[in-house]
């Protein structure tokens, strides 16, 4: 069945990295664009950043703009999410989700990952 | 940057009821406008895109309307399963609105 699952989040120090990712599998992942939306706790939903289908366009939150890099590996159905310098700030459950309509940008996230926590915290 | 302001931020409600919730945008977005649901715990779920469009396998009590900056998603009957938070998004820029918590009355 089409999925989407997350892995590598945990608990880093403030300024430390991390390297987040997002497994597809059961539809044509180098179809769609895909983005990262982060949810802190209790709070709501933040959209982080997207990627187009062939890597060719990326775009980022201001709040994480110079920290963050999305990447893909359309050859390995894999999202990917470099996290820097990280703050406490940057502590939420991150989703990866795909647009619905292929190779657009710009679209709702039909499909959605079930999240992986980051926490950030000396 | 566009921003997204839902209204109210709390609703209570009971099995039955028919209940409305109201997105507004900062700057016209035509109808680039999704609904989601989401529950404790859970991911969202995609209810309605294009502002009006429903999702494949969403029930039909579920609707929505709008155009421009003012949007409203509908649940004509309110069930026992719809007790969750509801986020707008508009995606030109991916904004969402800050969410709306449907509680038992």
């Amino acid at each position: 069945q089409v999925q989407l699952v997350e892995s590598g989040g945990g608990l880093v120090k403030p300024g430390g990295s991390l390297r987040l990712s997002c497994a597809a599998s059961g539809f044509t992942f180098s179809d769609y664009y895909m983005s990262w939306i982060r949810q802190a706790p209790g709070k709501g939903l933040e959209w982080v950043s997207y990627i187009s289908s062939s890597s060719s366009y990326t775009n980022y939150a201001d709040s994480v703009k110079g920290r963050f890099t999305i990447s893909r590996d359309n050859a390995k159905n894999s999202l990917y999410l470099q996290m820097n310098s990280l703050r406490a700030e940057d502590t939420a459950v991150y989703y990866c989700a795909r647009e619905r309509s292929i190779a657009v940008a710009g679209d709702a996230f039909d499909i959605w990952g079930q999240g992986t926590m980051v926490t950030v915290s000396s | 940057d566009i921003q997204m302001t839902q209204s109210p931020s709390t609703l209570s409600a009971s099995v039955g009821d028919r209940v409305t919730i109201t997105c507004r945008a900062s700057q016209s977005i035509s109808s680039w406008l999704a609904w989601y649901q989401q529950k404790p715990g859970k991911a969202p779920k995609l209810l309605i895109y294009k502002a009006s469009s429903l999702e494949s396998g969403v029930p039909s009590r579920f609707s929505g309307s709008g155009s421009g900056t003012e949007f409203t998603l509908t649940i004509s009957s309110l069930q026992p399963d719809d007790f969750a938070t509801y986020y707008c998004q508009q995606y030109n820029t991916w904004t969402f609105g800050q969410g709306t918590k449907v509680e038992i009355k």
